[in-house]
């Protein structure tokens, strides 16, 4: 069956030092594959697209790895501060569908 | 910035009530989606339109239908609210890189 897995178990770290998230698939051929962020309450924001064909994507202090071969991509969170505690949820699109299928999302709480 | 706007935070409604949800966007996107979120299950998708007046299933289209007489406009309508339909209910347009802009929600108890 498909699956999208992340960690359901909150992520807990200290002020400063680098969060990754994993968000691992099976039985999937994803095009693209994005990263949201959720504060309780609030609708998804949107923070990176990777595509197939790229290994690595960096905006600011987010970076995102997609491996193919594996069926895996990680997200860190450099230099991690108290405002990025919140729910980060991954998200697969298809070829040149637009519709996405997510993840259930792994909550980050980061400690000052 | 890429504004989507929901017409309610926040609805109480009755069992058999109909009940309409409406998801207003600005930046002329073409793709728009309705999703329920909950505990445990996550975003599922209910249904999307890629086109005014065009709309097509997504998972659990069952108890709900939608209407898109306008590109901007997008609505989400309970034919008759049912007590495990309570949820929060999230509305999105898509850019044409792919990208889902999402609404603030509305959280939908039905008593």
């Amino acid at each position: 069956s498909q699956k999208i897995e992340q960690n359901s178990e909150a992520l807990n770290i200290q002020e400063g030092k680098t969060a990754t998230l994993t968000c691992n698939y099976t039985n999937y051929s994803p095009a693209y594959l994005q990263w949201y962020r959720q504060d309780p309450g609030r609708g998804p924001v949107f923070l990176l697209l990777i595509r197939e064909n790229e290994k690595e994507k960096r905006k600011e202090r987010l970076k995102v790895t997609f491996d193919t071969t594996l069926k895996q991509s990680l997200f860190h969170i450099t230099a991690s501060q108290p405002a990025d505690s919140a729910t980060y949820l991954c998200a697969l699109t298809m070829d040149s569908s637009y519709k996405l299928i997510f993840g259930s999302g792994t909550r980050l709480l980061v400690r000052p | 910035d890429v504004k989507v706007t929901q017409s309610s935070r926040y609805l109480v409604k009755r069992t058999g009530e109909k009940v309409f949800l409406e998801c207003v966007q600005d930046m002329d996107h073409e793709n728009m989606f309705w999703y329920r979120q909950d505990p445990g299950l996550g975003l599922r998708l209910i249904y999307f339109s890629y086109d005014v007046k065009m709309k097509e299933k997504g998972d659990i289209p069952e108890g709900y239908s939608v209407s898109r007489e306008k590109k901007e406009r997008f609505s989400l309508i309970l034919e008759s609210a049912s007590t495990n339909q309570t949820s929060m209910y999230l509305c999105a347009s898509t850019s044409p890189s792919y990208e889902q802009y999402f609404g603030p929600g509305t959280r939908l108890t039905v008593t």
